[in-house]
């Protein structure tokens, strides 16, 4: 198994700011990946982070808006950037052990975003 | 991108009956993983079923899969109240990297 603290838990954010989110997970994974849920709705996929390189993102998504970090095999930050009110949401980080191996992926808390 | 499609969206039954959700993907998948979720926070894993195998068990809760109709299912017996919650599947492709989820299922149990 494998547990995930995500950091802030919630953020109440001015428009035009910038947050960032760090996910600290307690021991090494092969696969991280950030998802975005707006309020009563599923899990969209925003980008699987890649330790030492750029993060790979989904259809609808950039960089630019969503630059992610990934320095380590534990850790990895999003930042929501020039947010707007159309942005909050929950943003969720997982992770999953092995590459092509698939199991079970482990779910953060999430960070509860409202955007004002 | 989503993948799956739950069907129903929301589904409302009894305490002690039996629950069905359906799961319908798009592409070929290597697994198919049910999860829930309570109160819009972090999701818990429920149950794994391979591509290679079509029903699986763990404790109340019962997974089918047909990839020639690229389906599944969940059924929960004896339903609780602490079931209630929102059920997502998710498939993951080895091939992609990464889970893709469906739209969920609400389902609230009544006392």
């Amino acid at each position: 198994s494998a547990v995930i603290s995500q950091k802030p838990s919630r953020d109440i954010c001015q428009r035009g700011t910038s947050l960032t989110i760090q996910c600290q997970v307690d021991s090494q994974v092969t696969m991280m990946f950030w998802y975005r849920q707006q309020p009563g709705q599923s899990l969209t996929l925003i980008a699987t982070a890649n330790q030492g390189s750029e993060a790979t993102y989904e259809s609808g998504f950039v960089i630019d808006k969503f630059p992610i970090s990934r320095p380590n095999l534990t850790f990895s930050t999003l930042t929501v950037s020039n947010m707007s009110p159309e942005d909050s949401s929950i943003y969720l980080c997982s992770v999953a052990k092995d590459r092509g191996r698939w199991t079970e992926a482990f779910f953060g808390q999430g960070t509860r975003l409202t955007v004002v | 991108s989503q993948q799956g499609e739950e069907d129903p969206q929301a589904l409302s039954i009894q305490e002690g009956e039996n629950a069905t959700m359906n799961c319908s993907y798009k592409t070929s998948i290597n697994n198919l993983q049910w999860y829930r979720q309570n109160s819009g926070r972090g999701l818990v894993h429920l149950i794994l079923i391979r591509s290679n195998e079509r029903e699986k068990h763990s404790g109340r809760l019962r997974v089918t899969l047909d990839t020639s109709k690229k389906s599944s299912s969940l059924l929960i017996t004896a339903s609780r109240a602490a079931d209630t919650a929102s059920y997502f599947c998710a498939t993951a492709s080895f091939r992609d990297d990464k889970i893709i989820f469906g739209k969920g299922t609400r389902l609230h149990i009544l006392p």
